[in-house]
């Protein structure tokens, strides 16, 4: 069973730019998370897409926007990038369809966004 | 309010020593916790989980945890620590509340193994 798939491993961009991310679901799982591990923070949770609806937001502003698409594959946007935004960005997956908070996320190995 | 604390953001012992990551959370309902571990430029990857069935929980690599509601405590142990066990850990809670379902993580220890 294929894991979690994240692309690309690394994107190098300059201040003002946009960034887009890319995460595939395990097959099966429906929700899908973003977090953003900057250095010394810890994870921060960004965004929830559940059955292709934005579920819950973390404290990020607007700019930090993503979709989940019909076969449950995700985006995530950042516009307009800071220097603060450099960190590696984790996605996560699951089954829940928000009943079931036993699930364990299951983790990509990161995008590494560096702004220069 | 859901939250996790992990004491001690680095930890280091000698090969063989006894593991012991501290991991407390608060929580307004029965939780469910978790442990994952991350090895440099990986993802998470689930050590362990509890969700209220037995208290005392085995997870991969050795590692177990033991939730104690009384302490709000799910701290992870390894009897023998391992080179290969040098990462970061994390300690997460989810829990479903106000019709929508949180993770929480801790802020991580990273755990060095001295030879």
């Amino acid at each position: 069973e294929a894991g979690v798939t994240q692309s690309p491993t690394h994107l190098i961009k300059t201040r003002g730019q946009q960034a887009t991310l890319r995460c595939s679901p395990i097959s099966g799982h429906t929700s899908v998370y973003w977090y953003q591990q900057a250095l010394g923070l810890g994870l921060q949770f960004l965004l929830w897409y559940d059955e292709g609806e934005e579920r819950n937001r973390g404290n990020f502003p607007p700019r930090f926007s993503g979709r989940q698409f019909p076969n449950y594959s995700s985006e995530l946007n950042v516009n307009a990038l800071e220097l603060e935004d450099s960190a590696l960005y984790l996605c996560a997956t699951d089954r829940t369809g928000g009943d079931d908070s036993n699930q364990p996320q299951h983790f990509g190995d990161g995008t590494r966004l560096s702004i220069l | 309010a859901q939250s996790v604390t992990q004491l001690g953001s680095h930890v280091s012992v000698s090969e063989g020593a006894l593991v012991l990551l501290r991991c407390n959370y608060s929580s307004s309902v029965p939780p469910y916790l978790f442990w994952y571990v991350q090895y440099p430029n990986q993802g998470l990857q689930l050590l362990l989980k509890y969700t209220s069935a037995a208290t005392l929980v085995k997870g991969i690599n050795g590692f177990e945890a033991e939730f104690k509601k009384s302490e709000t405590s799910f701290h992870l142990t390894k009897p023998s620590a391992h080179m290969s066990d040098a990462a970061e850990y994390f300690c997460a809670v989810s829990e479903f509340t106000s019709g929508t379902y949180k993770y929480i993580f801790g802020t991580g220890t990273r755990l060095k193994v001295l030879a």
